[in-house]
């Protein structure tokens, strides 16, 4: 069975830094790509980031680009979303999903920025 | 980035149709776009229907079809379910990129 399951989530001060991590279960991670989707509360979906399956190609929305990170340890087959310079529009639950094709999500984690 | 657009809301009866559409601000949607579809119910997490414009997955109802149409992808509901009460979402693919449209809140009532 797929397992797609976040961690890391949690309140923290504007400005501040978080580190997401997604723990992948049930498939070969490392012959897929994966992507960050954000979604604030009571808001749509927003995608954030993807990585391709060894970790050398990344994408970022603008709204990110320069504060976050994304990365991979294929070998823990975990994902990770480094997240800095936090703001309070960045508050949302994470969710992270697989792809290709894009298929299975994780249950999300949530990130409150606020002081 | 591009502006993916989504009727912001649509109701349909039960057993009814209804198709919803997305856009893109940057011009016809193609294959290229690759275009996927979710829906969502209230506290859980989206779950994929559609993906590369018109292929289900294995556990989306055949009552799901996508296709492009007038310039847009779009995501046909035929035999509409209490159950499918949902937000719909789309997502496109530019160049590497992903864009989420707005979704759209679907009614059946």
């Amino acid at each position: 069975e797929v397992q797609l399951v976040e961690s890391g989530g949690g309140l923290i001060q504007p400005g501040g830094s978080l580190r997401l991590s997604c723990v992948a279960s049930g498939f070969t991670f490392s012959n897929y790509w994966m992507h960050w989707v954000r979604q604030a509360p009571g808001k749509g979906l927003v995608w954030v980031s993807r990585i391709n399956s060894d970790g050398t190609t990344t994408t970022y929305a603008d709204s990110v680009k320069g504060r976050f990170t994304i990365s991979r340890d294929n070998a823990k087959n975990t994902l990770y979303l480094q997240m800095n310079s936090l703001r309070a529009d960045d508050t949302a639950v994470y969710y992270c999903v697989r792809d290709p094709p894009v298929d299975y999500w994780g249950q999300g984690t949530l990130v409150t920025v606020s002081a | 980035q591009a502006v993916v657009t989504q009727e912001p809301s649509l109701t349909v009866s039960p057993g009814g149709t209804v198709t919803l559409t997305c856009g893109s601000s940057t011009g016809a949607v193609t294959t290229s776009h690759y275009a996927y579809w979710f829906h969502q119910k209230p506290g859980q997490a989206p779950t994929t229907l559609i993906y590369d414009t018109k292929y289900r997955h294995s556990w989306t109802p055949a009552r799901f079809s996508g296709s492009l149409l007038g310039g847009k992808a779009a995501l046909t509901l035929s035999g509409a379910q209490p159950e499918d009460e949902a937000d719909y979402y789309c997502l496109l693919s530019y160049n590497g990129a992903r864009v989420f449209g707005g979704g759209t809140k679907l009614t059946v009532l």
